[in-house]
């Protein structure tokens, strides 16, 4: 079956610009997570939906970032006024669901973002 | 303030022998553990994982240690293959919050023909 899709694989653009990254969950997944890695570091948590609902937006580092997933599927991580500090790879992640008991985390490919 | 640390950025083993990866982690609260495997241009996959009631947990030619005291665990690859060549993450969850990994920096395993 169909894993997580991201899109794009690739984005290039120039500080100050508004970027959206897109995220697709493996169908029938309730929990969707977005990740950041930069260069030489692990994944970073910023973002965990339950539904259509941010569950933990704790990771966000800046009120620059904002997600949405507003069916409860696809998801979209909107970066405004992007910063040279900004590039690295946005992983997403889909699960069953969430809570006291473990779900894998399926991840996608992820987006490499470039601010130059 | 790194809560689960690799402290050994890259790694060469042998093909054929025993790779042991280590992790350790400052964070009590953390119950759950799991290793992921990356290759590059790939999301990180789910490899193994432990809950801290146990103290092993073994899949094939990967097992997981966990010493709760020294806050301290590994992943052993054996014996290890060309194709365990990536980078492997050590990370950690609170029992209640497994939807809050949080990943160590990782350490690039390079096996040896």
């Amino acid at each position: 079956g169909a894993g997580v899709s991201q899109t794009p694989s690739n984005k290039v653009t120039e500080k100050g610009k508004y970027v959206e990254l897109r995220c697709d969950p493996i169908s029938g997944h309730t929990a969707l997570y977005w990740y950041r890695q930069s260069l030489g570091q692990g994944p970073e948590f910023l973002i965990y939906f339950q539904g259509t609902g941010a569950a933990d937006d704790s990771g966000l580092p800046n009120d620059r970032f904002f997600a949405v997933r507003p069916e409860g599927s696809v998801s979209t991580l909107k970066i405004q006024r992007t910063e040279r500090g900004d590039s690295a790879v946005y992983l997403c992640a889909s699960s069953l669901a969430s809570g006291n008991s473990y779900n894998e985390q399926f991840f996608g490919p992820g987006t490499r973002l470039t601010v130059l | 303030d790194q809560q689960v640390k690799q402290n050994s950025p890259s790694l060469s083993v042998q093909e054929g022998r025993i790779s042991i990866l280590n992790c350790d982690y400052t964070n009590s609260m953390f119950d759950y553990f799991l290793w992921y495997k990356k290759y590059p241009a790939e999301g990180p996959t789910f490899l193994i994982s432990i809950s801290s009631i146990k103290d092993k947990n073994e899949d094939g030619r990967f097992t997981v240690f966990l010493n709760k005291s020294a806050k301290h665990l590994s992943l052993h690859i054996v014996p290890s293959q060309p194709g365990d060549s990536a980078v492997y993450f050590c990370a950690a969850s609170e029992w209640d919050r497994d939807d809050k990994i949080i990943f160590g920096k990782g350490t690039r395993l390079h096996i040896l023909p």
